[in-house]
């Protein structure tokens, strides 16, 4: 079965450092999509970044970006610079053929003024 | 601007009621979704529809029910069924199945209690 692990319940990061986040996940698919999902106080989940699992370029989106391993099955964010903004539940999730998207149980990510 | 929407943002229900959460997206998109979303929990997968009349259920359908009539429209109803139906609920919609490239678009939310 697919899954996606997030194993870091809760980061501290100080504003202006650089952070990491964790995910790793489990398929016996080739082709596949991964993304890094946001979710602020309000609720209201946006995409953070996306990573085509063809690819072998990480993806960026200004301060973030990610470090996809696909052989090791790890997809981690990078968010550097970091912003009171940045304050937030994050969520890896996993797509490959089909309807589903697997989400992980996130990290909050907390921001140190 | 397109987007989604749920309706209302704060619902409360007494035991026993079935309840329906609106979602609406005018984003022409094919898939639609709901996930419920506990403390300390990721997101959970209720129900799914890839076209209209059509829906499958995900991994924590007991006790809920959905109809797609309209491409744009996705209702979830809790029924008195559901044991724990107090929780966050998310809609959510995509290009349909087959294509690899795109991402989740999320609604707002709905918190739903019921007492």
């Amino acid at each position: 079965a697919q899954t996606v692990t997030q194993s870091q319940p809760e980061m501290s990061v100080q504003e202006a450092e650089t952070v990491t986040l964790s995910c790793t996940y489990d398929t016996s698919e080739s082709d596949y999509y991964l993304f890094w999902y946001k979710q602020p106080p309000s609720r209201q989940m946006i995409l953070v970044i996306r990573q085509e699992a063809y690819k072998q370029q990480n993806a960026t989106e200004n301060r973030f970006s990610v470090n996809f391993q696909k052989a090791a099955k790890s997809f981690s964010l990078k968010i550097s610079d970091s912003q009171l903004g940045d304050a937030a539940m994050y969520f890896c999730a996993y797509r490959a053929g089909t309807y589903k998207y697997i989400f992980g149980t996130g990290t909050r990510l907390k921001v140190l003024a | 601007d397109g987007g989604i929407t749920q309706s209302p943002k704060y619902l409360f229900r007494k035991e026993g009621q079935n309840v329906t959460l609106s979602c609406e997206q005018n984003l022409n998109h094919d898939a639609m979704y709901w996930y419920r979303q506990d403390p300390g929990q990721g997101l959970r997968l209720i129900y799914y529809s890839q076209i209209v009349n059509d829906f499958q259920k995900g991994d924590i359908a007991e006790g809920y029910s959905v109809s797609r009539e309209k491409k744009e429209s996705f209702p979830l109803t809790v029924t008195s069924a559901q044991k724990n139906p107090t929780a966050f609920y998310l809609c959510a919609s995509s290009m349909g199945a087959g294509t690899f490239l795109y991402e989740q678009y999320f609604g707002p939310g709905t918190r739903l209690t019921v007492t």
